[in-house]
């Protein structure tokens, strides 16, 4: 079992709709979370932090934290054709923040005009 | 921008070569972090320099080296290059859990 799993996708949405975007983990002691976003040919954008269970919504972005389920997820509302990229769903390694990240594959997502 | 800044942007090497990869991390930050990324793959940690000491490895061999300098800029080495170890690498920067990445260096081994 991987320690951070994603569907590679694509995900394919038409303009305007709501993109979901699922990660499950396997370390139950993992304390930190993170959505990252990927350009092709470029590097990771951090989008997205959470830490506590329910939902942080930040604009267009809201992310959701289930520790009981090990399971994290990015949802995307009115998405645009500019959203199209690989987003990396992160875990911090162990229960001490330390900044040691274990990255899920990135899921790709279209936003079809 | 994050204000981490990598060189090269890209490289490339033959097999059983040596390469350094530099990276200067983000004013403020007090920690800096390689990780590989393979085409298709998320990004693997390598290693993390706290203070200029090595502070956790990941699953990489001892040919895969580091530095980190007291101004908080830092170097990856690695010897020995294999095909395999033709990927994106990149540096982050951080001051607590949050880590900011640099544009990355793309390595390519023949």
């Amino acid at each position: 079992q991987k320690e951070v799993e994603q569907n590679s996708g694509p995900l394919s949405v038409p303009e305007g709709a709501i993109a979901s975007l699922n990660c499950t983990y396997s370390d139950r002691g993992s304390q930190s979370f993170f959505w990252y976003r990927q350009y092709s040919g470029k590097s990771p954008e951090l989008i997205m932090s959470i830490y506590s269970n329910g939902d942080k919504e930040d604009g267009r972005f809201t992310a959701q934290l289930n520790k009981a389920s090990q399971y994290v997820s990015l949802l995307i509302r009115d998405s645009q054709p500019s959203d199209s990229a690989t987003y990396l769903c992160a875990v911090n390694r162990g229960s001490s923040n330390t900044g040691k990240l274990i990255f899920g594959q990135g899921t790709t997502l279209q936003v079809k005009p | 921008e994050t204000g981490v800044t990598q060189s090269p942007t890209h490289l490339i090497k033959t097999r059983g070569q040596q390469v350094t990869l530099r990276c200067s991390s983000q004013s403020g930050h007090n920690t800096v972090s390689w990780y590989q990324q393979a085409l298709g793959q998320g990004p693997q940690f390598i290693f993390q320099y706290y203070r200029e000491e090595e502070n956790g490895r990941g699953n990489f061999p001892p040919r895969f080296s580091g530095l980190q300098f007291p101004n908080y800029s830092s170097e990856l080495n690695v010897n020995a290059l294999e095909l395999d170890d033709s990927a994106l690498y990149l540096c982050a920067s951080g001051l607590a859990v949050e880590q900011f990445f640099g544009p990355g260096t793309r390595l390519t081994v023949l």
